[in-house]
């Protein structure tokens, strides 16, 4: 399984524009990157997955360079509400997730 | 509300006594899961489900530890002598999976079950 390494923790106000980025040197060919949120005493929940270039849903952004060795998650505009741990998983067909400890994003007023 | 279930919320038992947790997901779900998570940490992976059959136990999962999905909908978790380094948050999630070992649609979570061992 690609190991994988995020910053434990990060600061933002509200209304800023906050990015997280993901190492994952060793990504294998057929695996796809995974981001997930999760809230105390809450089970993590889905963010956005992508295999390569940019992603987009309703609530973030997920570029992926052209070597995927990277991906940064793009939460626009985030509010006191997206204080929480954020994980970036990284896997394919055949295995399963595996969650580091992920990055605590806290959102100032 | 359609998410995934568990039951209890919380709770506390003392060492060395056997503890029983229920998982109830999506209901068109074919696989589950099965995490442990410990403060500061990620969930850990410890088995999955394919309907009924358990297709996979992580090394995390001793001998005490059992779980059953019995006709491929609910799941339970048996932790059998209870000890203080099985506190943890133990979440449940499921998927639908169009086969094969392991894949990686997204899964959907439910609020866990907290256990304290005093």
């Amino acid at each position: 399984l690609a190991k994988t390494t995020q910053p434990i923790s990060m600061d933002s106000y509200e209304g800023q524009e906050v990015n997280i980025t993901c190492s994952h040197n060793n990504i294998a060919t057929n695996d796809y990157i995974t981001w997930y949120q999760q809230f105390p005493s809450q089970g993590p929940r889905f963010i956005i997955q992508g295999y390569k270039t940019k992603v987009t849903n309703e609530v973030a952004s997920l570029f992926i360079p052209a070597d995927r060795k990277s991906s940064t998650l793009s939460l626009p505009r985030v509010s006191l509400s997206d204080t929480a741990v954020y994980y970036c998983l990284v896997g394919g067909y055949g295995q399963n997730f595996v969650f580091g400890p992920g990055t605590r994003l806290s959102v100032l007023p | 509300d359609t998410g995934v279930s568990q039951d209890p919320r919380h709770k506390i038992t003392k060492r060395g006594q056997n503890v029983t947790f229920r998982c109830d997901p999506i209901s068109e779900h074919n696989r589950l899961y099965w995490y442990r998570q410990t403060l500061g940490q990620g969930p850990e992976f410890l088995t999955y489900f394919q309907n009924e059959a358990q297709l996979e136990k992580s090394r995390l999962l001793s001998d005490r530890f059992s779980a059953e999905r019995p006709k491929g909908s609910f799941s339970t978790l048996e932790i059998q002598r209870t000890e203080q380094g099985d506190s943890a948050m133990y979440l449940c999630a499921s998927s639908l999976s169009a086969g094969g070992q392991g894949d990686f649609n997204e899964q959907f979570f439910g609020p866990g079950t907290r256990l304290t061992v005093l």
